[in-house]
């Protein structure tokens, strides 16, 4: 069953912590992102990969860091320096070349006390 | 420039309807305009998308209009379900840079009444 896996789908942390999210993909998609959702606010882009060991910063990347140490897979870390972390995040996955479309997993929503 | 502006913010029909959502955009170089639904709790699923060089794209129920002169594209959805309440996104892409990046509109939120 080839897609996207994020996991947990629900996490609690306190104030201060740093939290990492798991996003992996079976899509032998070159291309990752990261999301995060707020109400009415559409979806916004935290960090992008297109190749192993590379990512650039997306809109919203403060008090956010990512790896790519294998193709399948892009954790996003939560660090205690991100002012509002409680959030929806979603991850998703392309190909680079000669297409758009993104396939996003299921989301993890994180609440931080 | 890069921004995709969405309306309405919410929208409620009932069974049998034709809701239609609108999005624009300013920045001509885009070329690829996804429609996505959301479902509460879940990620984002691709519903239905157009390139710039057809002025309307049909699949089943769902249909994208695109207007490139105007710099707008819309979602209709004939016929209708309760299931089909959801949020709705337009999405924009086009080179930048050698990425792949999407730019979201903010969302419509669907309700379809029995």
């Amino acid at each position: 069953d080839g897609g996207i896996t994020q996991s947990p789908k629900y996490l609690f942390r306190k104030e201060g912590q740093n939290v990492t999210l798991s996003c992996e993909q079976n899509l032998n998609h070159d291309a990752m992102y990261w999301y995060r959702q707020d109400p009415g606010q559409g979806l916004r882009l935290i960090y992008y990969s297109q190749i192993v060991n590379d990512f650039q910063k997306g809109d919203i990347a403060e008090g956010y860091s990512v790896s790519r140490e294998k193709k399948e897979s892009f954790p996003l870390t939560v660090t205690s320096a991100q002012k509002n972390p409680t959030a929806f995040y979603l991850c998703a996955s392309s190909i680079v070349k000669g297409g758009h479309e993104q396939y996003f997993g299921p989301g993890t929503r994180l609440t931080v006390t | 420039q890069q921004q995709v502006k969405q309306s309405p913010q919410s929208l409620i029909v009932q069974k049998g309807g034709i809701p239609i959502i609108n999005c624009a955009y300013e920045n001509t170089a885009f070329d690829y305009f996804p429609w996505y639904q959301q479902f509460p709790g879940k990620g984002p699923a691709l519903l239905i998308a157009i390139r710039p060089d057809v002025s309307e794209k049909k699949e089943g129920r769902f249909t994208i209009s695109f207007n490139k002169s105007a710099k707008q594209f819309s979602l209709h959805i004939m016929d209708s379900q309760p299931g089909d309440s959801a949020t709705y996104f337009c999405a924009a892409a086009g080179p930048q840079g050698g990425s792949e990046k999407l730019v979201f509109g903010k969302g419509t939120k669907l309700t379809v009444n029995p």
